[in-house]
């Protein structure tokens, strides 16, 4: 079964502010996860990973927090664009399940002109 | 360069039909994957090859079978398709099994 869950399914966000995605895990022996952005119709894209000897990591106007203590990660979006809108999936990689990707089922980001 | 491919992109089915999701890489990448994709839910393996000649089954393995042709291709074979197996389809590749994965475009498949 599903070993990481988004804490809400949808979030509504006003452009130009910053979003907030939450992703909880179960699994403390989870050791590497990933963020995807899947727009309608097409394919999940990769956006940025993180592995847990780090606690943040920023790309190109987002930022992935790992909290191990509560096992609890977050993507951060800066100044949300149209273009932002999609559904956004975390993912964990388990060494003890031949590092298959678990995936939640995701938020739904609404950007408000 | 194009990535991850799949064929085809729609297709509908009468229950009992088979066929074969096509997928191919050009990233010279070992490993692959399959996965379904059913509303308001996150993508769910089918089946995986960790590397040309390997295949395991992932979390939903049952009326599916799969052949890694070669380095390249990945395919997904339905042998008798259900109303249960409507879905959208995604093929994956990562460059090892500890690696971000890249996705297809997907297939739709809708089984009548």
């Amino acid at each position: 079964g599903e070993s990481v869950g988004l804490h809400l399914p949808t979030l509504s966000v006003q452009e130009g502010d910053n979003s907030i995605i939450n992703c909880a895990y179960s699994n403390s022996a989870s050791d590497y996860f990933i963020w995807y952005k899947q727009e309608s119709g097409k394919g999940p894209q990769f956006i940025i990973d993180i592995r847990s000897n780090m606690d943040k990591r920023q790309g190109q106007r987002v930022t992935v927090l790992l909290n191990k203590t509560v096992k609890h990660l977050s993507l951060q979006i800066a100044a949300t664009q149209p273009g932002d809108s999609a559904v956004y999936f975390c993912a964990e990689i388990l060494p003890s399940n031949d590092y298959k990707l678990s995936f939640g089922a995701g938020t739904t980001v609404t950007v408000r002109a | 360069n194009a990535g991850v491919t799949q064929t085809p992109k729609f297709q509908v089915l009468k229950t009992g039909q088979s066929m074969t999701l096509q997928c191919a890489q050009d990233m010279n990448h070992n490993s692959m994957y399959w996965y379904r994709q059913d509303p308001g839910m996150g993508l769910r393996l089918i089946y995986y090859s960790a590397s040309e000649g390997t295949t395991d089954k992932g979390e939903v393995p049952n009326g599916y079978n799969v052949s890694r042709l070669n380095k390249r291709e990945f395919s997904l074979r339905l042998e008798s398709a259900a109303p249960s197996q409507t879905s959208v389809y995604f093929c994956a590749s990562s460059a090892r099994a500890y690696n971000e994965q890249f996705f297809g475009p997907g297939t739709r498949l809708t089984v009548l």
